[in-house]
């Protein structure tokens, strides 16, 4: 088990350009989730699947936010026409939907958009 | 809809000293509490939850926390702090009947620790 991956660690783009990030999960876990986490912010939830179906996605910030979890392994996350108020963490956790909140995060991806 | 309030953003205490990190809450319900730590470009680790039940909980590195429902708080202490939990420490909720298992997150105390 070597926790919950994410990659890149660190991604800086222009603005306008898309941007797609990874996180694979721990492999027995079927949920994965996605919160961004802002400069002196505490991480705010976005999206989570459980397998490969995305439950609950009101919560991505705009329609510029996507993600996929296509075989209920690792999941994407897409920002397409990046600004600069996308600049953020982007942290993944994934978890088992038998353990009540039993989370474990993954050490994020640092999006910087210039 | 829950939220929560952590109203310092920085505390500095000196080794050796105690600690109490403040955390309000705001939910309809029986919430339950979380307490995670992050270091610099580490993701978030679980220091202590809380459920049900005695409402004193203990949980790794020497951290407590109490559930005080009078005060919707949920307030992290520690007797004796070390160097090495200079940190971020983030209080979160979720809803007891969420599926989802959703959390929603304070903003944050930075801790910093003078030798």
């Amino acid at each position: 088990d070597t926790g919950v991956s994410q990659d890149p660690r660190h991604k800086i783009t222009k603005r306008g350009q898309n941007v797609t990030f990874r996180c694979d999960p721990i492999s027995e876990h079927n949920r994965l989730y996605w919160y961004r986490q802002t400069l002196g912010q505490g991480p705010e939830f976005l999206t989570y699947f459980q397998n490969e179906a995305q439950l609950e996605k009101s919560r991505l910030l705009s329609d510029r936010f996507s993600a996929e979890r296509p075989k209920g392994s690792f999941s994407t996350l897409e920002i397409q026409r990046t600004e600069q108020g996308d600049s953020a963490m982007y942290l993944c956790a994934s978890s088992s939907s038998t353990a009540n909140y039993g989370y474990t995060f993954g050490s994020g991806t640092r999006l910087t958009v210039v | 809809a829950q939220s929560v309030t952590q109203p310092d953003i920085h505390i500095t205490v000196s080794e050796g000293a105690s600690l109490e990190l403040r955390c309000n809450y705001s939910y309809g319900a029986t919430p339950y509490l979380f307490w995670y730590v992050q270091s610099p470009g580490q993701g978030l680790q679980l220091l202590l939850k809380y459920f049900s039940g005695d409402t004193l909980v203990q949980g790794i590195k020497g951290f407590e926390a109490e559930f005080k429902r009078s005060q919707s708080s949920f307030n992290l202490r520690k007797p004796s702090v070390h160097w090495s939990d200079a940190a971020e420490y983030f209080c979160a909720v979720g809803a007891s009947h969420n599926a989802g298992n959703m959390l929603t997150f304070g903003g944050g105390t930075r801790l910093m620790v003078k030798p």
